[in-house]
């Protein structure tokens, strides 16, 4: 099952600068796009979601751009934070019920 | 602010053994879900529930797990013959609606099931 890509297993960024981390999705029934940092031993925690009638969402430091066309999705935190170390995970679905995860993209915020 | 809850949050089974994760949802969540992930694999999908009935399983979903919401706020996974390969950490998640709705799907610390 290889329905959502991220093909970035690591990045690192220094304190201060924008992060970008990306998405890629082979579905093009996917409608509904959410993002999940994880730190280990813990359950995702819920950033930012966006949908297809949309191609940009923003909640404070995180904006989700969506390209339908491309099938690609990005997440920036600007500007990024020591304590956004972490590894994030994007996920899709086609009818909000079933989410497709990706392998994720450990971040390194470098202070 | 309101978050799902897990337990326990390790459980150790033999194969072969009946194992029952249990979650609290977000007390004002309609739509519960249980996902797993392996260790070194993607978190993966397990099945949707809403109304007291199941709306959506994967292939994963098999004879072997059921789910039931007992009561008003507890949501619990049940495997009933565990195989080694079901260990992994089992999150449970919860969403107050479905699209066009609130369907953010917020999730649990998880259950570590390790079968030996």
């Amino acid at each position: 099952d290889q329905q959502v890509k991220q093909n970035s297993p690591s990045l690192s960024v220094q304190e201060g600068r924008i992060s970008i981390l990306n998405c890629d999705y082979t579905n093009s029934m996917f409608d509904y796009f959410l993002w999940y940092k994880k730190y280990p031993a813990e359950g995702p925690t819920f950033l930012i979601s966006i949908s297809s009638i949309k191609d940009k969402n923003e909640d404070g430091r995180f904006t989700v751009f969506l390209n339908k066309s491309a099938k690609h999705l990005s997440l920036h935190i600007v500007p990024s934070q020591p304590g956004d170390s972490a590894v994030y995970f994007c996920a899709a679905s086609a009818t909000g019920n079933q989410f497709y995860f990706g392998t994720g993209t450990s971040l390194t915020v470098i202070p | 602010e309101p978050e799902v809850t897990q337990t326990p949050s390790h459980q150790v089974t033999q194969m072969g053994q009946e194992v029952i994760l249990r979650c609290v949802p977000i007390s004002n969540h309609l739509y519960f879900y249980w996902y797993r992930q392996i260790l070194g694999q993607k978190v993966e999908f397990l099945v949707s529930f809403y109304n007291n009935e199941i709306s959506e399983k994967s292939e994963i979903f098999d004879d072997q797990f059921s789910v039931e919401r007992p009561d008003g706020s507890n949501f619990t996974l049940k495997i009933r013959s565990t195989k080694l390969e079901d260990s992994a950490m089992y999150f449970c998640a919860s969403s107050a609606d479905r699209p066009p709705g609130q369907y953010e799907q917020y999730f649990g610390p998880g259950t570590r099931l390790t079968v030996t």
